[in-house]
């Protein structure tokens, strides 16, 4: 079946301006995940959609940054104000909700929009 | 939070030879990846282990969860196997991965 896939794939943008990062998850999948990945930082988590649950949002790095899913499915990241740090590569990832039944809920990554701020 | 130790940093391989990759994390974990980054930036799955032994062609991994490490071997290296690997685990009741800085392997021709 189709993986999880993003858009757009690279996106330039000039500082102070907002951007939306979009992600489809692999269907049925009801976990859904943002990490971002910097040279500086490495791979880091941002926000997890668990269902129907509140969102965790402890890895966000300012209130500048957002994100929401509708309808249990498709997720915007947004952006406003962007930085110059702002610029890595976002990654998306989705999995079956942790604790239901006895299958693995290994986590299955997009490719990634590539974010420069400039 | 916890923390995941990858080792070697990097490594440069004759095509053929075989390599151990490691991966310590310094708490129990409920979840354990490893993923093969490829030259265009996509993570692919390799293995979900966060305990036992499994193996998929060349590749197998082991974790022994409670000494906190695991380990992932490569036989047989080829070209295609270059990239960036990374291992991620989970622990405790958030379902965040935290990842290692990953190892850069080069497999030479």
């Amino acid at each position: 079946g189709a993986g999880v896939s993003q858009s757009p794939s690279n996106k330039v943008t000039e500082k102070g301006k907002d951007v939306e990062l979009r992600c489809d998850p692999i269907s049925g999948h009801t976990a859904l995940y943002w990490y971002r990945q910097s040279l500086g930082q490495g791979l880091e988590f941002l926000i997890y959609f668990q269902g129907n649950s509140a969102p965790d949002k402890s890895g966000l790095p300012s209130d500048r940054f957002s994100a929401e899913r509708t309808g249990g499915s498709v997720s915007t990241l947004t952006i406003q104000r962007t930085q110059q740090e702002d610029s890595a590569v976002y990654l998306c990832a989705s999995s079956l909700l942790p604790g239901q039944g006895l299958l693995p809920y290994e986590q299955y990554f997009g490719p990634g929009t590539r974010l420069t701020v400039t | 939070g916890i923390q995941v130790e990858q080792s070697p940093p990097d490594l440069i391989l004759q095509e053929g030879a075989n390599s151990t990759l490691r991966c310590n994390f310094s708490d129990s974990v409920n979840n354990l990846q490893w993923f093969h980054q490829n030259p265009w930036g996509q993570l692919i799955n390799l293995f979900y282990i966060p305990s036992g032994t499994k193996q998929n062609g060349r590749l197998s991994a082991t974790t022994v969860a409670t000494e906190r490490y695991s380990l992932l071997y490569i036989s047989s290296s080829q070209t295609t196997d270059s990239g960036v690997y990374f291992c991620a685990v989970e622990a405790g009741a958030n379902s965040k991965l935290t990842f290692g800085k990953g190892i850069t392997l080069s497999v030479r021709p």
